[in-house]
């Protein structure tokens, strides 16, 4: 089956860090990677994509590439806020030719940026 | 462009009764997909509505069942409700026609609390 992991923190930074939050995933076929953010409260936000293995998916300062051959997906942000304290959940979705299933997710890394 | 719509914000049940929580996906989008989060479990998949048809479902007790309306809008129901019931439940919609490249888009969710 497909599955998703990553590190469930909490991962506690100071701002103006270097943040990366591993992913990776298991899958039958070839899937789309995402990475949502909750901030609390609230429901999930997609913060990025990418869809074929070596895209790179940016938004906001956040990045991650699409590596097939380690079957990884790490969101890495090179100056952390404050502001981007919040649960980041990696997912995976594949059409297995019976149709698109929903998404599978990860557990959430719990992200705490420090002032 | 309004996103997705979930109602009610809260809803605090007994143990036995039925919970009816809706929602309204995003404009042009077909597909209603239901999540339930509860604390410490990660976002465990429900049900999956596409044009009026349940296409797929989780590895849930059939006391949770739904619906989608020809508007697209969609229905989770839950009977006889139990404690462990308590959860966020995230409601997502998404466009279908790139089949499994779609992000889904997810709404605030309701807070479902049995006691």
């Amino acid at each position: 089956g497909n599955s998703v992991t990553q590190m469930e923190g909490p991962v506690t930074l100071s701002e103006e860090a270097f943040l990366t939050i591993n992913c990776t995933y298991t899958a039958t076929g070839y899937p789309s990677l995402f990475w949502y953010v909750q901030y609390p409260g609230e429901g999930l936000q997609l913060l990025l994509k990418a869809t074929k293995a070596d895209d790179k998916g940016s938004n906001k300062g956040f990045e991650a590439t699409y590596r097939k051959e380690t079957t990884s997906f790490h969101l890495e942000k090179g100056s952390v806020q404050v502001s981007d304290s919040a649960v980041y959940f990696c997912a995976l979705r594949i059409y297995s030719g019976g149709g698109a299933d929903g998404l599978t997710f990860g557990k959430g890394t719990h992200l705490i940026i420090q002032p | 462009e309004a996103g997705v719509t979930q109602s009610p914000t809260h809803l605090i049940k007994t143990r036995g009764q039925q919970a009816t929580l809706r929602c309204s996906p995003i404009s042009g989008h077909t597909s209603v997909y239901w999540y339930q989060q509860a604390l410490g479990l990660g976002l465990q998949f429900l049900l999956w509505y596409d044009e009026g048809e349940e296409r797929n479902r989780g590895n849930f007790p059939p006391r949770f069942s739904g619906r989608q309306f020809p508007n697209y809008s969609s229905e989770l129901n839950v009977n006889a409700l139990e404690l462990e019931d308590s959860a966020l439940y995230l409601c997502a919609s998404s466009w279908e026609l790139n089949r499994g490249n779609s992000p889904l888009h997810f709404g605030n969710g309701t807070r479902l609390t049995v006691t």
